[in-house]
């Protein structure tokens, strides 16, 4: 199957400061990338939708000036959570889109703990 | 009423058997419909992708799509400790209205050996 990475796959970092996560789909492309959250024991939360050479579509309640999403390329798209705060702290995962088959394959995750 | 509904278990069942996971939902525009697998502490792993209604079968996992009636299925045969996980369904009409995954809570399947 497809491969997704993401790196770092753990963070930690104090609290005001930011943090950078990248999402990259190694075998194939991918116009349209998803950026989710998860806390323990829940389902996914999508947080925001990226397109590659555009601005990305955040979802309703989602700070867009807090969790910036940058999608330079058909295979790389980055999330940086800005001036991070404990309550930042979670389960990132993101999610690539195959332009042809519609097939979506995610990363392996990012945890970020912020103290 | 949610747009995906999935029986979010758990589910326990001995090693060998049959395991039977489903998920009805509401908007008639979905088309595309996805099963993920997703360990504790893990990305979800994409197990079977069908578009609009049939069934696919892939080793120990089969996919079904009933659009008439809204209701997917996954089956896996011969279960493994190994398939212990939350089972995600997954939907969308990609291209239209909703244009993104609609997941369903997961299902949280253990395999006893």
């Amino acid at each position: 199957g497809a491969v997704v990475s993401q790196h770092p796959s753990w963070v930690i970092c104090k609290s005001g400061t930011s943090v950078k996560i990248e999402c990259r789909s190694l075998d194939f492309q991918a116009t349209t990338m998803f950026w989710y959250r998860q806390f323990p024991k829940q389902s996914l939360m999508l947080m925001a939708t990226s397109n590659e050479g555009s601005k990305a579509t955040y979802e309703q309640g989602v700070e867009k000036d807090k969790f910036l999403i940058n999608h330079a390329s058909l295979t790389l798209s980055t999330l940086t959570v800005t001036s991070a705060h404990p309550e930042d702290s979670s389960f990132y995962i993101c999610s690539a889109r195959n332009l042809e088959t519609y097939e979506q394959y995610f990363g392996p995750g990012t945890r970020l703990t912020v103290t | 009423q949610k747009e995906v509904e999935q029986d979010p278990g758990p589910l326990s069942v001995p090693e060998g058997a049959i395991v039977s996971l489903n998920c009805t939902y509401s908007n008639s525009a979905f088309q595309y419909f996805m099963w993920y697998r997703q360990y504790s502490r893990k990305g979800p792993e994409l197990l079977m992708y069908t578009y609009s209604s049939g069934n696919k079968e892939d080793g120990r996992f089969t996919a079904q799509v009933d659009k008439s009636s809204k209701y997917i299925s996954l089956f896996i045969r011969d279960s493994q400790p190994s398939d212990s996980a939350t089972y995600l369904c997954a939907m969308s009409d990609y291209g239209g209205a909703t244009n993104k995954l609609i997941f369903g809570t997961g299902t949280l399947l253990a395999v006893q050996p």
